[in-house]
């Protein structure tokens, strides 16, 4: 296990194309989130998991956006019609549970819309 | 609503100098704090947690609840510091961290 992994590391795409992101957490940790990173700016979060079950959402995350944890391992990270908004780090982080050792984080897909 | 204020952008010092990274917050409860830092060219990754009251490559922090401060010190910074450092608070039965906009510390030599 070498970590959490995220897929691709490099994304551009043209305005009002879909794209998905893919992201592996430990595979221990039963808990994984979503954060988006823009310049100068920390990491804002998106949503979270809980195994297969999808805890929480901000307010960040449109309609346009929708993420997935089929079996309770991977999850993908969808963003329809996309903006040149949506331009930006997008992170995946894991942890086990709700523990204080906080999350270890993957090392982010970047995409930029076009 | 919770919020983490890290005041400046960037702080530079000179080896051998002291730091304090500052970061405030805003929470009604019990929060747990944690300061995360990404080197150049790395992932992010967890420095320390208020919970463990540790040393980490020299840097304490401690967690005030009066002033609703968790600032980041070390007596001597090195070259090595030099990096972008995030606080984050997560609150209540949250699951979530909440992240400040970070402080890029800058040693030089």
């Amino acid at each position: 296990d070498t970590g959490v992994s995220q897929d691709p590391r490099h994304k551009i795409t043209k305005r009002g194309q879909n794209v998905t992101f893919r992201c592996d957490p430990i595979s221990e940790h039963n808990r994984l989130y979503w954060y988006r990173q823009t310049l100068g700016q920390g990491p804002e979060f998106l949503t979270y998991f809980q195994n297969e079950a999808q805890l929480e959402k901000s307010r960040l995350l449109s309609d346009r956006f929708s993420a997935e944890r089929p079996k309770g391992s991977f999850s993908t990270l969808e963003i329809q019609r996309t903006e040149q908004g949506d331009s930006a780090m997008y992170l995946c982080a894991s942890s086990i549970r709700r523990d204080s050792y906080g999350y270890t984080f993957g090392s982010g897909t970047r995409l930029t819309v076009v | 609503a919770q919020r983490v204020t890290q005041p400046e952008k960037l702080l530079s010092v000179f080896k051998g100098a002291p730091v304090e990274l500052k970061c405030n917050y805003s929470y009604s409860g019990s929060p747990e704090l944690f300061w995360y830092v990404q080197y150049s060219r790395q992932r992010l990754q967890l420095l320390l947690r208020h919970i463990s009251r540790e040393s980490i490559k020299g840097f304490t922090a401690d967690l005030n609840k009066g002033e609703t401060s968790f600032h980041l010190k070390k007596p001597f910074a090195q070259e090595e510091d030099s990096a972008m450092y995030y606080c984050a608070l997560r609150g209540g039965s949250q699951g979530n961290l909440i992240f400040g906009k970070g402080t890029k510390l800058s040693v030089k030599p």
